[in-house]
């Protein structure tokens, strides 16, 4: 079964920089929902979307920016790079009909901020 | 507000011997709850759920996990571990909103 899709997998940026972090969800959900997990921590939400509209907002800084898209892939735009944002950064997707409230994770992308 | 206490960060058993997990969580409204294990440097993987119905609730790889209201507890069990189980366990419940609060998760050493 298809899974959820986060690229890339591993970023190093340098402090005051840019990334851009993308997810493709499970075929026909409409919700993503974006983690942020540091080292040795618990994942923390961030931001979620549901049908292109922020549903949910969390802990996530206002440097920090998210959109979904049409095609409802999701991308986690992070600018002024600071060193405590190194951290695996989750993303998860939901809707699926009679499974609405499960949350399927990707992989994550790990960011390292040099 | 949601909010879950995993008790003990680290636990340790025999292969072969029985798991216990624990997990105690604070909703204001009915919860779901939840158990995903994260094995080293992946993702999350959902073992189990509690959303309604049936209090015990079996999941993937021969664990399951009982809900408790009165005791505001979802502890996950197995009754016999295995080596690849060895990995890190985190609770979550969500309720209220469809975001998922995590425990501070439980780091699983087996030993042979």
């Amino acid at each position: 079964a298809a899974g959820v899709i986060q690229s890339p997998r591993h970023l190093i940026k340098e402090k005051r920089e840019t990334a851009t972090l993308k997810c493709y969800p499970i075929p026909r959900h409409d919700t993503v929902y974006w983690y942020q997990q540091g080292p040795g921590q618990d994942p923390q939400f961030l931001i979620s979307f549901y049908e292109k509209m922020q549903s949910d907002k969390g802990s996530i800084p206002d440097r920090f920016s998210a959109q979904q898209f049409s095609d409802y892939h999701s991308e986690l735009n992070m600018s002024s790079l600071e060193l405590g944002d190194s951290a695996l950064y989750f993303c998860a997707s939901s809707g699926w009909s009679g499974n609405q409230e499960t949350q399927y994770f990707g992989p994550g992308t790990r960011l390292l901020v040099l | 507000a949601q909010s879950v206490t995993q008790l003990g960060s680290h636990v340790s058993v025999s292969e072969g011997a029985l798991v216990l997990l624990r997990c105690n969580y604070s909703s204001s409204v009915p919860p779901y709850l939840f158990w995903y294990v994260q094995y080293p440097n992946q993702g999350l993987q959902l073992l189990l759920k509690y959303t309604t119905g049936a209090t015990l609730v079996k999941g993937i790889n021969g664990f399951e996990a009982e809900f408790k209201k009165s005791e505001t507890s979802f502890h996950l069990t197995k009754p016999s571990a295995h080596m690849s189980d060895a990995a890190e366990y985190f609770c979550a419940v969500q309720g209220g909103s469809e975001k998922l609060v995590f425990g501070k998760g439980t780091k699983l050493t087996v030993n042979p």
